[in-house]
């Protein structure tokens, strides 16, 4: 089993609507969680973190984290034709390093 | 004044060939990583160092060796290329934080090709 699963998508969605990536992870002892964003040909880049069970707004992005479920997601709304890029899930399991999912490809249709 | 800068961008070679990527970075960070990334996108840590001092050291073919000369800079070499060493290959810092809540600042990547 991998430490962090992702679907690779590709996710399509509408302009407008809401995109829901989603990240299931195996190790309960992992305390933090990111998801980066990554354009093709690009560096990923940081967008949203999460330490604590529960929801984390910032702008159009909503972070979802459930530990008992070992799930967090990641929620964007009024999504853009620019926000079509691949995101990744990543944690910290303690190893002073974090653990990256293969990433979903999302794709905003205008 | 870019944050985490490393170079070449493009790194495109023979295989047998010996060569080196360098980083820096400007954030006062005390912990840098080489990832690699494979054509599949999946992000795989390689190395960290904090202060200068190997911290994690994946399973990683001998013919890679990082080199740290002081914590704004960690370098890769890698001995004797093969083609499975095409990959893009991401350098990273983070600053030390409890609980292990440190958030990677990547570099523009290295995007290696081995002929």
């Amino acid at each position: 089993q991998k430490e962090v699963e992702q679907n690779s998508g590709p996710l399509s969605v509408p302009e407008g609507a809401i995109a829901s990536l989603n990240c299931t992870y195996s190790d309960r002892g992992s305390q933090s969680f990111f998801w980066y964003r990554q354009y093709s040909g690009k560096s990923p880049e940081l967008i949203m973190f999460i330490y604590s069970n529960g929801d984390k707004e910032d702008g159009r992005f909503t972070a979802q984290l459930n530990k008992a479920s070992q799930y967090v997601s990641l929620l964007i709304r009024d999504s853009q034709p620019s926000d079509s890029a691949t995101y990744l899930c990543a944690l910290d399991t303690g190893r002073r390093a974090l653990t990256f999912g293969s990433g979903t490809r999302l794709q905003v249709q205008p | 004044d870019t944050a985490v800068s490393q170079t070449p961008k493009y790194l495109v070679t023979q295989m047998g060939n010996d060569k080196s990527i360098k980083c820096e970075q400007n954030l006062g960070h005390d912990t840098m990583y080489w990832y690699k990334q494979d054509s599949k996108k999946f992000l795989k840590i390689m190395f960290s160092y904090n202060n200068k001092e190997l911290i994690i050291n994946e399973t990683v073919p001998n013919r890679f060796s990082p080199k740290s000369p002081d914590k704004a800079h960690l370098n890769l070499h890698i001995n004797s290329l093969e083609l499975g060493d095409s990959a893009v290959y991401f350098c990273a810092s983070s600053q030390a934080r409890q609980g292990g809540r440190e958030k990677l600042f990547f570099g523009s990547g290295t995007q290696l090709s081995v002929l």
